[in-house]
């Protein structure tokens, strides 16, 4: 099955450092997103971003945070001024539309960001 | 968005079936339901969606009622290796790429 792909595993910061979390989404998919989970707690959508713009985004994502797909392959998002209530795995996914039953969000393995 | 409610856990038997149920009292008539599973410090991982009646695929099958206000994922025979988080979904359906929104979950323990 294919795969959707995120470096680093582990992301150690300090405050007010940015980041940024590289994701390299499946080859054919049209539909990108961000997603955070603080340890313990729900998923959380941050951001979807669809022919070169984000088609919505949460309370969450404020001005810090910013996403781009800067070639053909990589979808990144950057937090500009790390806070320690980042700290979060995040995860990005990936999608095609269909009118399939089948059709479905791949996630990518997430990457650990841990801000002291 | 129809609010969904699941247990928050369940525990097993290694190769019993185990059945989660979801109830979405008020899910609209478009509204797709979607079981996604998530292991420790991994991605959610889509399982099944359906809109009614019954669905199955290699990995579980998912039943819905005649009024949509409930669902219940079926995994056949468990093993140790599905320990996981189950989430319950409720939306249009993921071919629309709208974004995905979780709850808490159901956290399964299979045991010996």
């Amino acid at each position: 099955e294919p795969e959707v792909t995120q470096t680093p595993s582990h992301q150690v910061t300090q405050m007010g450092q940015e980041v940024i979390l590289r994701c390299v989404p499946i080859s054919n998919h049209l539909y990108f997103y961000w997603y955070r989970q603080i340890l313990g707690q729900k998923v959380e959508f941050l951001v979807s971003f669809y022919n070169n713009e984000i088609s919505e985004k949460s309370e969450i994502f404020d001005d810090q945070f910013s996403v781009e797909r800067p070639d053909g392959s990589n979808f990144t998002l950057k937090i500009r001024s790390t806070k320690l209530e980042d700290s979060a795995m995040y995860f990005c996914a990936s999608t095609i539309p269909t009118s399939g039953s089948d059709s479905k969000q791949y996630f990518g393995p997430g990457t650990r960001l841990t801000v002291t | 968005l129809a609010k969904t409610t699941q247990p928050i856990s369940m525990d097993s038997y290694e190769g019993q079936e185990v059945n989660i149920t979801c109830s979405h009292n008020n899910i609209a008539t478009n509204d797709y339901i979607t079981w996604y599973q998530q292991f420790p410090s991994q991605g959610p991982r889509f399982i099944i969606q359906g809109y009614k009646t019954k669905v199955t695929n290699e990995v579980a099958s998912l039943f819905i009622p005649a009024d949509r206000k409930s669902s219940t994922l079926s995994l056949p025979r468990v093993s140790l290796s599905d320990t996981a988080v189950y989430y319950c979904l409720v939306g249009p359906p993921t071919g629309t790429a709208s974004k995905l929104t979780f709850g808490t979950g159901t956290r399964l323990q299979v045991t010996l």
